[in-house]
């Protein structure tokens, strides 16, 4: 069976200081990945998406970069978190477009 | 940006009444699909409806969609306490890889 792996759970990390959140899959091989990032009590928001090694979709150019260097890895990243970084981060990951997606448990992020 | 908009953005029942959460989007869809998340937790699936389909159940779970007005709705009959949670619709579209959520509605169901 197929999970997916998201952490850490919960983060506190200071203004100017560096991100790296890692979502990984297993059972599973070429999905599709997803970044989205949810402000408290509001909806997603697609941050990437990834259909392959290398492969990175922006769809809000922001603080944010991701990477995909392994097939069931993706990578969320900033050089420098500003305080609007601040939020719930959820990884998912669907086998082709068109079909459900499954989510990690996500990671809460406080920037202060 | 968000595709679908859920209405209402709250809504509070008490056990054993129906729920019925509406979604509405802009664009061409291949799919609609709805999520519930518990508070602080990651989505979970819960049905998928495509496009060429007007009507959807799974257990107490009903979904409907009507391409024409580009509107959804799920209805939970005969709500329990433990369906309180957030929901969600999302939209698969036609072309590329998005799935793109909208605002979600926190449903309270009362003992």
């Amino acid at each position: 069976s197929q999970t997916i792996h998201q952490w850490p759970a919960t983060l506190v990390q200071p203004v100017g200081s560096p991100l790296s959140l890692e979502c990984t899959v297993e059972g599973t091989s070429n999905p599709n990945l997803y970044w989205y990032r949810q402000a408290a009590g509001r909806g997603l928001q697609l941050l990437f998406y990834s259909v392959g090694i290398g492969q990175i979709s922006s769809e809000v150019p922001q603080n944010l970069s991701a990477s995909r260097p392994q097939d069931r890895q993706f990578i969320l990243s900033s050089k420098k978190l500003l305080l609007s970084d601040s939020g719930f981060y959820l990884c998912a990951w669907r086998h082709s477009r068109h079909t459900e997606a499954f989510f990690g448990q996500g990671t809460r992020l406080t920037v202060v | 940006s968000q595709q679908g908009e859920e209405d209402p953005q709250a809504l509070s029942i008490q056990e054993g009444e129906n729920a019925t959460m509406n979604c509405s989007y802009k664009t061409s869809i291949n799919n609609l699909q709805w999520y519930r998340q518990n508070s602080g937790r990651g989505l979970v699936h819960l049905i998928l409806i495509r496009s060429n389909e007007r009507e959807k159940h799974s257990g107490r779970l009903s979904v409907t969609l009507d391409t024409s007005k580009k509107s959804s709705s799920l209805l939970i009959t005969a709500s329990r306490a433990a369906d309180t949670a957030s929901y969600f619709c999302a939209t698969d579209a036609d072309a590329g890889n998005m799935l793109t959520f909208g605002g979600g509605t926190r449903l309270m169901v009362k003992p």
